[in-house]
């Protein structure tokens, strides 16, 4: 069974901060996600990785597939990034997501 | 630029009625999921969808749910006999491939069963 593990589970941050979210998972993935779940509900995509780094205007997320670890950063914080950011993975045996408890982050301005 | 939609946004039932949860996926994609979200817990996996049947399942999709893709564009959730503890936030996504497998979220509908 695959674990996804969030920490932290609850951040505040002051406007301007840089922030990092982490994500662990137990066994062998085709690809990681971070999602963006806003107060309505309502779910994004943010990044699909297998491996690497990958950089979406302040967004940064990055994998180590050997640790099974991703990070996903945010520079130069805003009240408007306020939100779930959840972490999810696909197997490399089937097509369903994986979810992380999710990290609820509020910036303060 | 292409979205997932789903109707309605929320449903209020009565424990034991059935409830329809309709999804229309991005029209060129071919694999279709839905997901749950009971308030406060994280997003979990019920059902995807390809090629006209489930490709997949978890736990939670029991007898009492089914999955259809009525015509060329729209992709529902049926379950039958509502229980209270179906009442959830319902995610239905979409995705292009299998190999790329980034997939596209609707706006929920959230299911209140009284």
């Amino acid at each position: 069974k695959n674990e996804v593990e969030q920490s932290p589970q609850n951040l505040t941050a002051q406007e301007g901060e840089f922030i990092t979210i982490n994500c662990s998972y137990s066994v062998g993935i085709s690809a990681l996600h971070w999602l963006q779940q806003h107060p309505g509900g309502g779910i994004v995509s943010l990044f699909m990785l297998s491996s690497g780094k990958k950089k979406h205007g302040r967004l940064i997320a990055t994998i180590n597939i050997q640790e099974k670890h991703s990070s996903l950063h945010i520079t130069a914080s805003h009240p408007r990034d306020s939100a779930v950011y959840i972490c999810a993975v696909s197997l490399d045996t089937g097509n369903q997501f994986y979810f992380g408890t999710g990290t609820s982050l509020t910036v303060i301005p | 630029e292409p979205e997932v939609t789903q109707t309605p946004s929320h449903q209020v039932t009565q424990m034991g009625q059935e409830v329809i949860l309709r999804c229309v996926p991005i029209s060129n994609h071919l694999y279709f999921y839905w997901y749950r979200q009971i308030l406060g817990q994280k997003v979990e996996f019920l059902v995807s969808f390809y090629n006209n049947e489930i490709s997949e399942k978890s736990e939670i999709f029991d007898d009492q749910f089914s999955v259809e893709r009525p015509d060329g564009s729209n992709f529902t959730l049926k379950i039958r006999s509502t229980k209270l503890e179906d009442s959830a936030m319902y995610f239905c996504a979409s995705s292009g491939d299998w190999s790329y497998n980034e997939q596209f979220f609707g706006p929920g509908t959230r299911l209140t069963v009284l």
